[in-house]
Protein backbone atom coordinates (compact mmCIF):
# COMPACT_ATOMS: atom_id res chain seq x y z
CA UNK A 1 0.00 0.00 0.00
CA UNK A 2 1.29 3.09 -0.80
CA UNK A 3 1.71 5.74 2.01
CA UNK A 4 2.92 9.29 1.36
CA UNK A 5 4.57 11.72 4.17
CA UNK A 6 4.26 15.20 4.36
CA UNK A 7 6.64 17.08 7.45
CA UNK A 8 6.09 19.56 8.59
CA UNK A 9 2.74 19.10 9.13
CA UNK A 10 2.61 23.30 10.37
CA UNK A 11 5.42 25.50 9.41
CA UNK A 12 5.09 29.23 10.75
CA UNK A 13 7.86 31.77 8.71
CA UNK A 14 8.91 34.91 8.77
CA UNK A 15 8.97 36.85 5.88
CA UNK A 16 12.24 36.73 3.95
CA UNK A 17 13.26 33.34 5.34
CA UNK A 18 13.82 30.10 3.58
CA UNK A 19 12.44 26.66 4.11
CA UNK A 20 12.20 23.72 2.82
CA UNK A 21 8.67 21.02 2.88
CA UNK A 22 9.98 17.31 2.56
CA UNK A 23 7.53 14.38 1.14
CA UNK A 24 8.04 10.73 1.42
CA UNK A 25 6.88 8.09 0.05
CA UNK A 26 6.43 4.00 0.87
CA UNK A 27 6.45 2.05 -3.00
CA UNK A 28 8.13 3.04 -6.49
CA UNK A 29 6.51 5.64 -8.30
CA UNK A 30 6.79 7.46 -11.56
CA UNK A 31 5.70 10.76 -11.18
CA UNK A 32 5.11 13.38 -8.35
CA UNK A 33 2.70 16.25 -7.57
CA UNK A 34 2.54 19.35 -5.57
CA UNK A 35 -0.27 21.25 -4.74
CA UNK A 36 -1.61 24.48 -3.55
CA UNK A 37 -4.49 25.24 -1.62
CA UNK A 38 -6.16 28.28 0.20
CA UNK A 39 -8.74 27.74 2.35
CA UNK A 40 -12.05 27.43 1.27
CA UNK A 41 -10.65 26.85 -2.58
CA UNK A 42 -9.54 24.01 -4.81
CA UNK A 43 -6.05 22.33 -5.39
CA UNK A 44 -4.07 24.28 -8.01
CA UNK A 45 -1.22 22.48 -9.43
CA UNK A 46 2.60 23.92 -8.75
CA UNK A 47 4.90 21.07 -10.45
CA UNK A 48 5.10 17.84 -11.61
CA UNK A 49 7.71 15.77 -11.17
CA UNK A 50 8.46 12.76 -13.63
CA UNK A 51 12.23 11.87 -13.29
CA UNK A 52 14.59 10.99 -10.48
CA UNK A 53 16.80 13.97 -10.21
CA UNK A 54 14.04 16.26 -11.61
CA UNK A 55 14.22 20.68 -10.34
CA UNK A 56 11.29 22.74 -11.31
CA UNK A 57 10.80 26.20 -10.32
CA UNK A 58 8.47 28.74 -10.06
CA UNK A 59 8.75 32.23 -8.52
CA UNK A 60 9.69 31.11 -4.92
CA UNK A 61 9.06 27.31 -4.80
CA UNK A 62 11.39 25.31 -6.15
CA UNK A 63 10.59 21.09 -5.65
CA UNK A 64 13.22 18.12 -6.82
CA UNK A 65 12.70 14.47 -6.83
CA UNK A 66 14.96 11.79 -5.81
CA UNK A 67 13.30 8.24 -6.81
CA UNK A 68 15.86 6.29 -5.21
CA UNK A 69 15.50 8.10 -1.70
CA UNK A 70 11.54 8.17 -2.83
CA UNK A 71 11.74 12.18 -1.39
CA UNK A 72 10.61 14.82 -2.99
CA UNK A 73 11.04 18.63 -1.62
CA UNK A 74 9.60 22.00 -1.61
CA UNK A 75 11.88 24.72 -1.47
CA UNK A 76 10.68 27.92 -0.31
CA UNK A 77 12.74 31.06 -1.01
CA UNK A 78 12.84 34.60 0.84
CA UNK A 79 9.17 33.87 1.52
CA UNK A 80 6.32 36.21 1.27
CA UNK A 81 2.88 36.74 3.00
CA UNK A 82 1.39 35.63 -0.15
CA UNK A 83 2.54 32.58 -0.10
CA UNK A 84 0.64 31.31 3.22
CA UNK A 85 -1.05 28.15 1.86
CA UNK A 86 -1.51 24.34 2.64
CA UNK A 87 0.80 22.74 -0.09
CA UNK A 88 0.06 19.10 -0.83
CA UNK A 89 2.46 16.48 -2.29
CA UNK A 90 0.34 13.45 -4.17
CA UNK A 91 2.18 10.30 -5.61
CA UNK A 92 0.73 8.64 -8.77
CA UNK A 93 -0.55 4.16 -7.99
CA UNK A 94 0.12 1.98 -11.23
CA UNK A 95 1.70 4.50 -13.88
CA UNK A 96 -1.90 6.47 -13.75
CA UNK A 97 -3.00 10.15 -13.67
CA UNK A 98 -6.33 8.95 -11.77
CA UNK A 99 -4.60 7.29 -8.74
CA UNK A 100 -3.47 9.67 -6.51
CA UNK A 101 -2.17 8.93 -3.02
CA UNK A 102 -2.08 12.69 -1.08
CA UNK A 103 -0.11 13.67 1.89
CA UNK A 104 -1.97 15.24 4.99
CA UNK A 105 -0.56 18.94 3.36
CA UNK A 106 1.44 21.39 5.90
CA UNK A 107 -0.17 24.76 6.60
CA UNK A 108 2.10 27.06 5.80
CA UNK A 109 1.78 30.57 7.87
CA UNK A 110 4.12 33.51 6.72
CA UNK A 111 4.41 36.24 9.39
CA UNK A 112 5.60 39.81 8.91
CA UNK B 1 -12.70 26.99 -21.14
CA UNK B 2 -14.33 26.16 -17.38
CA UNK B 3 -12.39 23.32 -17.00
CA UNK B 4 -13.58 20.69 -14.41
CA UNK B 5 -16.76 21.89 -12.70
CA UNK B 6 -18.75 20.77 -9.92
CA UNK B 7 -22.08 20.90 -8.80
CA UNK B 8 -23.59 22.34 -6.25
CA UNK B 9 -20.85 24.40 -4.39
CA UNK B 10 -22.94 23.80 -0.51
CA UNK B 11 -25.27 20.90 0.23
CA UNK B 12 -27.21 19.96 3.50
CA UNK B 13 -28.49 16.48 3.50
CA UNK B 14 -30.62 14.54 6.16
CA UNK B 15 -29.33 11.24 7.12
CA UNK B 16 -30.63 8.80 4.73
CA UNK B 17 -31.49 11.04 1.82
CA UNK B 18 -29.69 10.47 -1.25
CA UNK B 19 -28.26 12.41 -3.69
CA UNK B 20 -25.87 13.49 -6.70
CA UNK B 21 -23.07 15.50 -6.72
CA UNK B 22 -22.24 16.82 -10.71
CA UNK B 23 -18.89 16.82 -12.00
CA UNK B 24 -18.20 18.42 -15.19
CA UNK B 25 -14.98 18.70 -17.59
CA UNK B 26 -14.51 20.47 -21.31
CA UNK B 27 -10.30 19.30 -21.68
CA UNK B 28 -11.62 15.89 -23.28
CA UNK B 29 -9.98 13.92 -20.68
CA UNK B 30 -9.81 10.28 -20.70
CA UNK B 31 -9.39 10.36 -16.52
CA UNK B 32 -11.61 11.30 -13.92
CA UNK B 33 -11.61 10.74 -10.07
CA UNK B 34 -13.51 11.57 -7.06
CA UNK B 35 -11.95 12.40 -3.74
CA UNK B 36 -13.02 13.32 -0.57
CA UNK B 37 -10.95 15.82 1.74
CA UNK B 38 -11.43 15.61 5.37
CA UNK B 39 -9.66 17.69 8.25
CA UNK B 40 -6.36 17.02 8.79
CA UNK B 41 -6.32 13.57 6.28
CA UNK B 42 -5.48 14.96 2.82
CA UNK B 43 -7.51 13.73 0.08
CA UNK B 44 -8.72 10.12 -0.51
CA UNK B 45 -9.71 8.44 -3.70
CA UNK B 46 -13.10 7.39 -4.02
CA UNK B 47 -13.42 6.26 -7.40
CA UNK B 48 -12.58 6.93 -10.75
CA UNK B 49 -12.74 6.18 -14.38
CA UNK B 50 -10.42 5.57 -16.99
CA UNK B 51 -13.11 6.43 -19.61
CA UNK B 52 -16.71 6.21 -21.21
CA UNK B 53 -17.99 3.13 -19.48
CA UNK B 54 -15.08 2.56 -17.53
CA UNK B 55 -15.33 2.69 -13.57
CA UNK B 56 -13.27 1.26 -10.72
CA UNK B 57 -13.37 1.76 -6.79
CA UNK B 58 -10.26 3.70 -5.16
CA UNK B 59 -9.81 3.90 -1.21
CA UNK B 60 -13.06 5.04 0.41
CA UNK B 61 -16.03 4.36 -2.14
CA UNK B 62 -18.39 2.48 0.46
CA UNK B 63 -21.51 4.06 0.14
CA UNK B 64 -21.10 6.05 -3.02
CA UNK B 65 -21.47 4.63 -6.72
CA UNK B 66 -20.31 6.41 -9.66
CA UNK B 67 -21.32 6.17 -14.13
CA UNK B 68 -19.22 7.56 -16.44
CA UNK B 69 -22.15 7.27 -19.57
CA UNK B 70 -19.90 10.18 -21.66
CA UNK B 71 -16.07 11.63 -21.01
CA UNK B 72 -17.70 14.90 -20.11
CA UNK B 73 -19.71 13.79 -17.16
CA UNK B 74 -18.66 12.20 -14.39
CA UNK B 75 -21.71 12.26 -11.25
CA UNK B 76 -21.07 10.68 -7.61
CA UNK B 77 -24.10 8.93 -5.90
CA UNK B 78 -24.35 9.08 -2.53
CA UNK B 79 -26.72 6.16 -1.83
CA UNK B 80 -27.90 6.59 1.71
CA UNK B 81 -26.16 9.93 3.23
CA UNK B 82 -24.42 9.15 6.70
CA UNK B 83 -23.10 11.93 9.31
CA UNK B 84 -19.63 10.12 8.48
CA UNK B 85 -20.55 11.18 4.67
CA UNK B 86 -20.02 15.14 6.01
CA UNK B 87 -17.10 16.16 3.85
CA UNK B 88 -15.62 17.93 1.19
CA UNK B 89 -16.04 16.38 -2.40
CA UNK B 90 -13.19 17.44 -5.48
CA UNK B 91 -14.35 15.95 -8.67
CA UNK B 92 -10.79 15.68 -10.96
CA UNK B 93 -9.80 15.30 -14.22
CA UNK B 94 -6.36 14.33 -16.59
CA UNK B 95 -5.00 13.52 -19.82
CA UNK B 96 -3.21 9.97 -20.28
CA UNK B 97 -0.14 11.75 -21.13
CA UNK B 98 2.50 11.46 -18.59
CA UNK B 99 3.41 14.45 -17.11
CA UNK B 100 -0.64 15.77 -17.36
CA UNK B 101 -1.72 17.89 -14.51
CA UNK B 102 -4.51 16.57 -12.71
CA UNK B 103 -7.04 19.47 -12.68
CA UNK B 104 -9.56 19.78 -9.42
CA UNK B 105 -13.15 21.27 -9.61
CA UNK B 106 -13.75 23.96 -6.85
CA UNK B 107 -15.47 21.38 -4.81
CA UNK B 108 -18.90 20.37 -3.42
CA UNK B 109 -18.68 20.89 0.95
CA UNK B 110 -21.67 18.42 1.82
CA UNK B 111 -22.96 18.23 5.59
CA UNK B 112 -24.92 15.17 6.43
CA UNK B 113 -27.43 16.08 9.97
Amino acid sequence: ELKVEQNPLFLSMQEGKNYTIYCNYSTTSDRLYWYRQDPGKSLESLFVLLSNGAVKQEGRLMASLDTKARLSTLHITAAVHDLSATYFCAVNSGGSNYKLTFGKGTLLTVNP
Amino acid sequence: NAGVTQTPKFQVLKTGQSMTLQCAQDMNHEYMSWYRQDPGMGLRLIHYSVGAGITDQGEVPNGYNVSRSTTEDFPLRLLSAAPSQTSVYFCASSGSEVGSFVFFGQGTRLTVV
